[in-house]
């Protein structure tokens, strides 16, 4: 019963090479992100999606590029990987309730580029 | 543009001692604030938040937080720290729905707990 779900929580992988993570939310919530945290533990929003538009987009490499099926699913995909991508991607999902957009988040996927 | 500082990133105390992480917001619009909890190699717990209902925010684990609006703060505490409270906090600020919840970071605060 996870409420949000990453996949894979590790991601080993060589410069140059494409990759993706996956995310799925089981909460019926509309709005979905992506947070990057460096190594530094400094997070960051990268992307957001409301009813699979997207509606943030924070000066992100075109390299990253988000995708979003269905409003429980909001994919990432990264071409051309560099060593600066190494980092933790978050995926986190929120309802707007009384406003606030309270948050949940997944468990996050390491990503190691080599 | 919102942000967040947390003053200190490194906190330490003795198990039963008082915990305070401090952390101060910039924003342009009345916030909404949250405190986060990341145990190691996990995703991002939410501890509580403020609303703007009572300013006086109680959550989970025995941890509580005061909104200050005068003082532009939204300082952490728990009357008794616990060994399973070892972890990193962050706090964050949104705008609500302004940005659709996007959350503004600080730099996070490493709490350690000595026995």
């Amino acid at each position: 019963d996870t409420a949000v779900s990453q996949t894979p929580k590790y991601l080993v992988t060589q410069m140059g090479n494409d990759k993706s993570i996956k995310c799925e939310q089981n909460l019926g919530h509309d709005t979905m992100y992506w947070y990057k945290q460096d190594s530094k533990k400094f997070l960051k929003i990268m992307f957001s999606y409301n009813n699979k538009e997207l509606i943030i987009n924070e000066t992100v490499p075109n390299r990253f590029s988000p995708k979003s099926p269905d409003k429980a699913h909001l994919n990432l995909h990264i071409n051309s990987l560099e060593l600066g991508d190494s980092a933790v991607y978050f995926c986190a999902s929120s309802f707007p309730g009384q406003g606030y957009y309270e948050q949940y988040f997944g468990p996050g996927t390491r990503l190691t580029v080599t | 543009a919102q942000s967040v500082t947390q003053l200190g990133s490194h906190v330490s105390v003795s198990e039963g001692a008082l915990v305070l992480l401090r952390c101060n917001y910039s924003s342009s619009v009345p916030p909404y604030l949250f405190w986060y909890v990341q145990y190691p190699n996990q995703g991002l717990q939410l501890l509580l938040k403020y609303t703007s209902a009572a300013t006086l925010v109680k959550g989970i684990n025995g941890f509580e937080a005061e909104f200050k609006k005068s003082e532009t703060s939204f300082h952490l505490t728990k009357p008794s720290a616990h060994m399973s409270d070892a972890a990193e906090y962050f706090c964050a600020v949104s705008d609500g729905g302004t940005s659709y919840g996007k959350l503004t970071f600080g730099q996070g605060t490493i709490l350690t707990v000595h026995p």
